[in-house]
This record gives C-alpha cells, sequence and structure tokens, in this order.
C-alpha cells in the first residue's frame, strides 16, 4: 500500500511553544490530506481536511488560528499547534486519500505532543 | 454515510479464525465498506474493502451479506500482532470526505 511518513512521532515542548508536525506522502500525490486528533481511550476525530494550494478546512469545534495547516506541495502538509498547552497533549494522526477511485486513505505513524 | 455498529471487544485464540461482524443495516447503492485496524499508538492501517461482492486480499477476507446490511472481516489465522482496534467504516468511495471513525472492536488475540 501507499506510504505515508509522519515526522515527529514524538515531541515533549513547554506550555507556550509551538510545534510543527509533518506529513508527507511518499509514493504517490495527494490532493487531499486530513488531519486527526485521538485522545486515550478514545477514538479519533477529525480536525481538518488540507487541500493542496487551498485553505484547510476546519471541523466545528477546531480552532484554526491554532492549529495552523499548510499544505504547500501535493505530497506534504503541515500542521502547527500554536502556543501549545498541556490541554493540547493528544495524538495526531494524518492521513492522504491515494486512491480516488475508491477513496482509500493511508494514515501515518502518528505523534505524541506531551506539552508540559 | 450510514450508521455502522460493531461489538466492542472481541477475544480469539492464537492460531484461530478471528470473525468481526460489522451492521450497516442503512448503507446505500454506491457506499463501499471499508475495515482498518489501529495497533497500539500506531496510525490506523487500511485492511480491505468492497461494495458487494467477497474480497480477499493477503491481510483479510471480508464477507458482505447479499443484502449488503451486515459483513465480516476474517483474519484466517490469528497472530498476537493482530490485536488491534478494527474499523467497520461505510462510505461513499466517489466523496472527498475524510472517513469518519467510530468506536470499532477492540480483538484481543490470546496465547
Amino acid at each position: 500500500g501507499a506510504v505515508v511518513s509522519q515526522h515527529p512521532s514524538r515531541v515533549i515542548c513547554k506550555s507556550g511553544t509551538s510545534v510543527k508536525i509533518e506529513c508527507r506522502s511518499l509514493d504517490f500525490q495527494a490532493t487531499t490530506m486530513f488531519w486527526y486528533r485521538q485522545f486515550p481511550k478514545q477514538s479519533l476525530m477529525l480536525m481538518a481536511t488540507s487541500n493542496e494550494g487551498s485553505k484547510a478546512t476546519y471541523e466545528q469545534g477546531v480552532e484554526k488560528d491554532k492549529f495552523l495547516i499548510n499544505h504547500a506541495s501535493l505530497t506534504l502538509s503541515t500542521l502547527t499547534v500554536t502556543s501549545a498547552h498541556p490541554e493540547d497533549s493528544s495524538f495526531y494522526i494524518c492521513s492522504a486519500r491515494a486512491d480516488r477511485e475508491f477513496n482509500i486513505q493511508y494514515f501515518g505513524a502518528g505523534t505524541r505532543l506531551s506539552v508540559l | 454515510d450510514a450508521k455502522t455498529t460493531q461489538p466492542p471487544s472481541m477475544d480469539c485464540a492464537e492460531g484461530r479464525a478471528a470473525n468481526l461482524p460489522c451492521n450497516h443495516s442503512t448503507i446505500s447503492g454506491n457506499e463501499y465498506v471499508y475495515w482498518y485496524r489501529q495497533i497500539h499508538s500506531q496510525g490506523p492501517q487500511y485492511i480491505i474493502h468492497g461494495l458487494k461482492n467477497n474480497e480477499t486480499n493477503e491481510m483479510a477476507s471480508l464477507i458482505i451479506t447479499e443484502d449488503r446490511k451486515s459483513s465480516t472481516l476474517i483474519l484466517p489465522h490469528a497472530t498476537l500482532r493482530d490485536t488491534a482496534v478494527y474499523y467497520c467504516i461505510v462510505k461513499n468511495s466517489n466523496s472527498g470526505y475524510a472517513l469518519n471513525f467510530g468506536k470499532g472492536t477492540s480483538l484481543l488475540v490470546t496465547p
């Protein structure tokens, strides 16, 4: 299957700092990428849809000024958590849609963010 | 997207077949059934998908009932590494929207 690389896998930061997470599709082009968040013992929650060359679409309740998404190329989307606080500590997962015909999404390995 | 219902948890002995059911009684004609799994602290992994015919790949088999209101994911010879949360998702294949994950089935494969 298609490969999606996500970096870093784990980050620990102080409250108030910003953290950037990268999501790359390694062997395919992805017009659309998605960002999810997962809290302990819960399912994945969609945060935003990232479209190459245009503004991201955020889900209700997700602050666009806090979670900045940039999708500058067909293989790279970035999520920046600005002024992170302890409540932003979570598991962040990106995915990319590789097969338009069957709508298959391939996922990165996730980023564990811990804000102290 | 049609709603899906899965049992919250299941156990399976190592080496035996794991049969994971999914109910999707409101599925519409152009919606596919997708299966993903998430091993602890990893991103979800695509397993298989189907429309109405049974499907098989190197990971699993997908059996869809004739009325398409339910399906079963079969792991023919479960291993300890198959312990994960399995998600059944119904979605229009042409939709550009993201997959929505429910609670899934937590499968525990025991020695």
